[in-house]
């Protein structure tokens, strides 16, 4: 079973300038998460998506921005780059979970390392 | 939302011994706590977890207990090998209504020496 997928594996931009990051879940799941890895630093979440839909957000300004795809893949945009924004970007897969059903584990792929330059 | 507290943030253990890694939440309707492993320039994996109707998990060297009413989790791995050596991450969940997210904690790196 092939796991969940990211690309690129490294991004390179400059401050102002977009960029587009995308993750394949894994085959039968549906809901899509990402999460913000800044170096040496945990887990921020940024985004989970299900079912096409945005379901939550993190603490991250609108420029921070995605969408999920009819085959659940998902892409993360992020405007107006800014220095801080360089980290590595993480895409979580999971099942969907049921309303008042139980959480559904998330696998993580290897991640988008974006450097701002 | 949630919080959570990891502790401590640098563990260093000899091969053979044991290590015990523990977090504190904040929400009392956080029901899913997971723990993964994230070697150096690796994804994290998924090593355990526990839902909030158990208070004790066991696979092979990794366990993890849990305490609902003092809002605390930890991780214990058993004769620690080399391999064991990593950042440990702990998570839990943060609900509102059918939307829940992880909240991590900010790792714990774990070295095991000779």
């Amino acid at each position: 079973e092939a796991g969940v997928t990211q690309s690129p594996t490294h991004l390179i931009k400059t401050r102002g300038q977009q960029a587009t990051l995308r993750c394949s879940p894994i085959s039968g799941h549906t809901s899509v998460y990402w999460y913000q890895q800044a170096l040496g630093l945990g887990l921020q979440f940024l985004l989970w998506y299900d079912e096409g839909e945005e379901r939550n957000r993190g603490n991250f300004p609108p420029r921070f921005s995605g969408r999920q795809f009819p085959n659940y893949s998902s892409e993360l945009n992020v405007n107006a780059l800014e220095l801080e924004d360089s980290a590595l970007y993480l895409c979580a897969s999971s099942q969907r979970r049921l309303q008042g059903g139980r959480n559904q584990p998330q696998h993580f792929g290897d991640g988008t390392r974006l450097s701002i330059l | 939302g949630e919080n959570v507290e990891q502790h401590p943030s640098t563990l260093s253990v000899q091969e053979g011994d044991s290590a015990v890694i523990k977090c504190t939440y904040s929400d009392s309707a956080s029901n899913y706590f997971p723990w993964y492993k994230q070697e150096l320039g690796k994804r994290p994996q998924l090593i355990i977890d526990i839902r909030s109707n158990v208070g004790e998990k066991k696979d092979q060297r990794i366990a993890v207990t849990l305490n609902k009413t003092a809002k605390h989790f930890s991780l214990h791995i058993t004769e620690t090998q080399p391999e064991d050596s990593a950042v440990y991450f702990c998570a839990a969940t943060d609900r509102t209504g059918t939307a829940s997210k992880l909240t991590f904690g900010t790792g714990t790196r774990l070295q095991v020496t000779l």
